[in-house]
């Protein structure tokens, strides 16, 4: 059984502060990997993929992969409130399929 | 813009009722999904499909079935609905397997009575 693991918080950061979510993953042969965001009662929203080992960076968020070890990370930086969401970690295999974790809410407190 | 759309925002039936839930997309997206999402038990796959009549079961197909007939439409259907398919379902679309990106669409939630 393939499986995504998050913690389900809530992580909780004062305004202005870098929040740091996690993510591992069971399958060694995992492809691709997302960050979504969802707003409590709306649909999950697409915030980055990452392919490779390493960071990515677009404006306030940096996506890290670290194949080795089966984890993916997200980090915000410069919190603020309306970043405040579920935010979930989606990871791709040899298939069409992704797979998705349970999401871990954060707040960010003004 | 990627946009997908789903018929209805909200719906309410009776237990025994055949019930459809249709996705549309216009961005000539290859595969589609449908999903359902329950508190603590996070997004789980129902059916995907990666061509036009074609269709894949996914980790939760019982109680479930699906058409395709048209690239842009992917249409989910309750054979007879029951209390514990009382959820959010949503639909995603993605081009194909390279580009693997799903977006979703705004989802429908379903109370069955």
């Amino acid at each position: 059984q393939k499986e995504v693991e998050q913690n389900s918080g809530p992580l909780s950061v004062p305004e202005g502060a870098i929040a740091s979510l996690n993510c591992t993953y069971s399958d060694r042969g995992s492809q691709s990997f997302f960050w979504y965001r969802q707003y409590s009662g709306k649909s999950p929203e697409l915030i980055m993929s990452i392919y490779s080992n390493g960071d990515k960076e677009d404006g306030r968020f940096t996506a890290q992969l670290n194949k080795a070890s089966q984890y993916v990370s997200l980090l915000i930086r410069d919190s603020q409130p309306s970043d405040s969401a579920t935010y979930l970690c989606a990871v791709k295999d040899s298939s069409y399929k992704l797979i998705f974790g349970s999401g871990t809410r954060l707040l960010v407190r003004p | 813009d990627v946009k997908v759309t789903q018929s209805s925002r909200y719906l309410v039936k009776r237990t025994g009722e055949k019930v459809f839930l249709e996705c549309v997309q216009d961005m000539d997206h290859e595969n589609m999904f449908w999903y359902r999402q329950d508190p603590g038990l996070g997004l789980r796959l129902i059916y995907f499909s990666y061509d036009v009549k074609m269709k894949e079961k996914g980790d939760i197909p019982e109680g479930y079935s699906v058409s395709r007939e048209k690239k842009e439409r992917f249409s989910l259907i309750l054979e007879s609905a029951s209390t514990n398919q009382t959820s959010m379902y949503l639909c995603a679309s993605s081009l194909g397997q390279i580009q693997e990106t799903q977006y979703f669409g705004p989802g429908t939630r379903l109370l069955v009575l």
